[in-house]
């Protein structure tokens, strides 16, 4: 069965650089998620849309924006990057609100 | 806000029975999620409750009650790929979203 496809799997950036993470929500999932996990630590909830709106917002800094297209998949935009964003960055995807969360296998950024 | 707790981490020998307890304070309450997390990899859902009782899915087990603010994850079997991180997720819509939060995650470490 398709899952949800997060790209890249890794990411090696510099402080003050700008990284974009993608995420391929599985076929008709109409919800995505993005969550931050540092290490050890619980995913923090960043953005979540449906239907290509934005539906929730968590812990998301300012420096960092997102949206979904309309084939679904999603973008998140980080910009003038800190050590701090060295982190795992899931996406998720549901059927609609309030179903089950499907994730993606991340993005481990690094920012040396 | 929201308040949930798991054991840090639990050790248990292969073939055993464990349980992972979860508590949660919030406002609502719109169901519970367990996820299994190995490290590095993406949350895999292992159970969904909404209503007290216990729900069975081969050797995995998964209870709530609603009224103390508690749930249970019970491993039968234990086999050394259990070795995980076992998360707790709580949905509380008081706040208009469905948005699941996470709990810190218990470290299962499962021994011969």
């Amino acid at each position: 069965a398709a899952g949800v496809i997060q790209s890249p799997r890794h990411l090696i950036k510099e402080k003050r650089e700008t990284a974009t993470l993608k995420c391929y929500p599985i076929p008709r999932h109409d919800t995505v998620y993005w969550y931050q996990q540092g290490p050890g630590q619980d995913p923090q909830f960043l953005i979540s849309f449906y239907e290509k709106m934005q539906s929730d917002k968590g812990s998301i800094p300012d420096r960092f924006s997102a949206q979904q297209f309309s084939d679904y998949h999603s973008e998140l935009n980080m910009s003038s990057l800190e050590l701090g964003d060295s982190a795992l960055y899931f996406c998720a995807s549901s059927l609609s609100m309030g179903e089950k969360l499907f994730f993606g296998s991340g993005t481990q950024l690094s920012v040396l | 806000g929201q308040n949930i707790d798991q054991p840090t981490e639990m050790t248990a020998t292969e073939g055993a029975i464990v349980q992972i307890n979860c508590t949660y304070q919030t406002s609502g309450f719109n169901g519970l999620f367990w996820y299994q997390q190995h490290a590095g990899e993406a949350p895999t859902f292992l159970s969904y409750n909404v209503l007290d009782g216990l729900e069975e899915k081969g050797r995995f087990s998964s209870f709530l009650s609603r009224s103390k603010g508690y749930s249970y994850l019970l491993l039968k079997e234990l086999q050394m790929k259990d070795s995980a991180s076992y998360l707790c997720a709580v949905r509380d819509p008081s706040g208009g979203s469905y948005i699941p939060t996470f709990g810190r995650g218990t470290s299962l470490i499962v021994h011969p």
